[in-house]
């Protein structure tokens, strides 16, 4: 069965360093999202990616992140200047839109100290 | 806007016992539905959804949930735990239409007792 692939599993950065999260959505998916969930919080959406372009973005996703699909099959998000509060288990999901359910990835954990 | 109401964030029962986890929604436009299980340290996989027909679905692992429109509920239930059924479960509410994101619920963490 199709999976969504992220790289790292695990990331530990210092407080202000540049962190890029790898995401290889499923091959002939066309939506694309980050979802972020604080241990012990709920799952909460970043952002939604279609056409090559933003469709949507909360009001978490601000000027310190971006989001990028650089070749046609991976998706990254960047977070320029992390926070202590950035640490969270960021999950990248796809979908073919419509009716049909995201697929979720087994997460990046992210650690900043 | 869309918002999803898990009122109970814990529930305890005990193996073989059967158990109900409440999900409400908010919505002014109509909605798919779904429920997640996260298992300690892993990913969301996906228990079953509500796209359309029957308000009865049918998921993995024995689970079952009832789409009711009029109470704008869609409660999780399985006639009989396992303790292997402890987890997280997550239930979420999508448009049907614009960018189909997911909006998701505080969460229950079930237990199963020995």
């Amino acid at each position: 069965e199709p999976e969504v692939t992220q790289t790292p599993s695990h990331q530990v950065t210092q407080m202000g360093q540049e962190v890029i999260l790898r995401c290889v959505p499923i091959s002939n998916h066309l939506y694309f999202y980050w979802y972020r969930q604080i241990l012990g919080q709920k799952v909460e959406f970043l952002v939604s990616f279609y056409n090559n372009e933003i469709s949507e973005k909360s009001e978490i996703f601000d000027d310190q992140f971006s989001v990028e699909r650089p070749d046609g099959s991976n998706f990254t998000l960047k977070i320029r200047s992390t926070k202590l509060e950035d640490s969270a288990m960021y999950f990248c999901a796809s979908s073919k839109g419509g009716a049909n359910v995201l697929t979720f990835g087994a997460g990046s954990r992210l650690t900043v100290l | 806007a869309q918002s999803v109401t898990q009122l109970d964030s814990q529930v305890p029962v005990f193996e073989e016992a059967p158990v109900e986890l409440r999900c409400n929604y908010s919505s002014s436009v109509s909605v798919y539905l779904f429920w997640y299980v996260q298992y300690p340290n892993q990913g969301l996989q996906l228990l079953l959804k509500y796209l359309s027909g029957s308000t009865l679905v049918k998921g993995i692992n024995g689970f079952e949930a009832e789409f009711n429109k009029s109470q704008t509920s869609f409660h999780l239930r399985k006639p009989s735990v396992h303790i292997s059924d402890t987890a997280e479960y997550f239930c979420a509410v999508s448009n049907r239409g614009g960018t189909y994101k997911y909006i998701f619920g505080t969460g229950t963490r079930l237990k199963v007792l020995a």
